[in-house]
């Protein structure tokens, strides 16, 4: 089973200041993770995605996630908000290995970002 | 090289009536999954298809809702009979197969179907 909790449904920064989205996952095998984000009425983008390499993992958009599993933890951060980066965030587990636990993607509730001008 | 392309993109049909949701994946990508997202929720997986193959439906209701992937054409999430709560956005996404024939699991998603029921 797994399970993912985004501790904050709303997130307001003012442009230029860091941005930390919070992201605590449960997983029965060693996960995969990922962020999408998702602008008003549009689909879903990949920001960025760990497969149990590297533990920082690097994205697009200056975007940047860390893997702690002392925490079970994987929060995205930003160094310096843009205005473009308002959107929902989603963080998703699934597992690294075959199965339905492989394909089933579990989402997070969402994090909606607020860039304050 | 197009991505993953869902139509029509705002659906409004009538109580009882029947909603088809059309979606076809990126160029090369074999595995499609449709995901439902409620108001204020994150998205809900619900069916995962090959070509010509279902091979993971749990997360569909047991009535009403089925879905197909034809060798030909895109795959169809079909809706019968449709009801307030049947109201979100629905999500189609695919992905590659894997060097060892399973599905790579990062998938790549459309921009979403949103259906209104009045």
């Amino acid at each position: 089973a797994q399970s993912v909790t985004q501790l904050d449904s709303h997130v307001s920064v003012s442009e230029g200041t860091p941005v930390l989205l919070r992201c605590n996952y449960s997983s029965s095998y060693s996960p995969s993770l990922f962020w999408y984000v998702q602008h008003p009425n549009k689909g879903l983008q990949l920001l960025l995605k760990y497969t149990s390499a590297a533990t920082l993992v690097k994205g697009i958009n200056g975007f940047e996630a860390e893997f702690k599993k002392s925490e079970t933890s994987f929060h995205l951060t930003k160094p310096s908000a843009h205005m473009s980066d308002a959107a929902e965030y989603f963080c998703v587990v699934t597992s690294a290995y075959s199965g339905a636990g492989s394909y089933q993607l579990t989402f997070g509730k969402g994090t909606k970002l607020s860039v304050i001008p | 090289n197009a991505g993953v392309m869902q139509n029509p993109r705002h659906l409004v049909r009538r109580r009882g009536q029947e909603a088809r949701l059309r979606c076809s994946p990126m160029k090369g990508h074999s595995h499609v999954y449709w995901y439902r997202q409620l108001p204020e929720e994150g998205l809900k997986f619900m069916v995962y298809l090959q070509k010509e193959n279902i091979i993971d439906e749990s997360g569909m209701p047991k009535e009403r809702f089925s879905a197909e992937f034809p060798k030909e054409g895109p795959s169809i999430l079909r809706i019968q009979q449709v009801v307030r709560g049947d109201s979100a956005a629905y999500f189609c996404a695919s992905s590659q197969i894997t060097l060892a024939g399973g599905s790579s699991n990062e998938q790549f998603f459309g921009p979403g179907t949103r259906l209104t029921v009045l």
